[in-house]
């Protein structure tokens, strides 16, 4: 069975901090997304990466940054951790040739900034 | 810019009863249409998509949507729900396969016995 994995499922830091979301696919994709959850605006796509050490930016990439040193892994970094980044944080993954037909998500970290 | 519409933020409906979650889209151009579902502490996982072909797309767990170029529309349907269907519904849109895809803001479906 498939399985993208993240390492939390809830997450507690603190305004300043440094966050590592860490994120683990054993299915051998090449395409690996991050997104942000949050009520009432769905999923928002934060960076992708469609191969090791290659990255791209989303739609709100802003405070963010991601390293995919190797295929399965894929880590999101806030570097100087806010309180609107309060909020559901989603992985998801897909094989080459289905970039996006069907991306298989993990089942999230609620990470919480006070 | 695509953008996704569900118009019901929380659908109430009784077991056995049928229900339809709405979504539209706008797009002047050819897209591919997804649903997916997410139970309670779970991610997301694909329901069922329109890439061509049929306008009539069934999916898993007795779950069918239909494609409406006309009324940019990729309704929802099942025609009788279980308790195991409450959860979040998401409605999505993608130009083309190498394309970003799109979430609507979702529909809580909350199936009650």
């Amino acid at each position: 069975d498939v399985k993208v994995t993240q390492s939390s499922r809830y997450l507690v830091k603190r305004t300043g901090e440094k966050v590592f979301l860490e994120c683990v696919q054993d299915m051998d994709h090449e395409n690996m997304f991050w997104y942000r959850q949050d009520p009432g605006l769905g999923l928002r796509l934060i960076y992708f990466s469609y191969d090791v050490k290659m990255k791209e930016k989303g739609d709100i990439p802003e405070g963010y940054s991601v390293s995919r040193e190797k295929k399965e892994r894929f880590s999101l970094i806030l570097e100087s951790a806010s309180t609107n980044q309060t909020s559901m944080y989603l992985c998801a993954s897909s094989p080459t040739g289905m970039w996006n037909e069907k991306l298989f998500f993990g089942s999230g970290t609620q990470l919480s900034v006070l | 810019a695509q953008s996704v519409t569900q118009l019901d933020s929380q659908v109430p409906v009784f077991e056995e009863a049928p229900v339809e979650l709405r979504c539209n889209y706008s797009s002047s151009v050819s897209v591919y249409l997804f649903w997916y579902v997410q139970y309670p502490n779970q991610g997301l996982q694909l329901l069922l998509k329109y890439l061509s072909g049929s306008t009539l797309v069934k999916g898993i767990n007795g779950f069918e949507a239909e494609f409406n170029k006309s009324q940019t529309s990729f309704h929802l349907r099942k025609p009788s729900v279980h308790i195991s269907d409450t959860a979040e519904y998401f409605c999505a849109v993608s130009k083309t396969s190498y394309d970003k895809v799109i979430f609507g803001p979702g529909t809580s479906l909350s199936v009650i016995p």
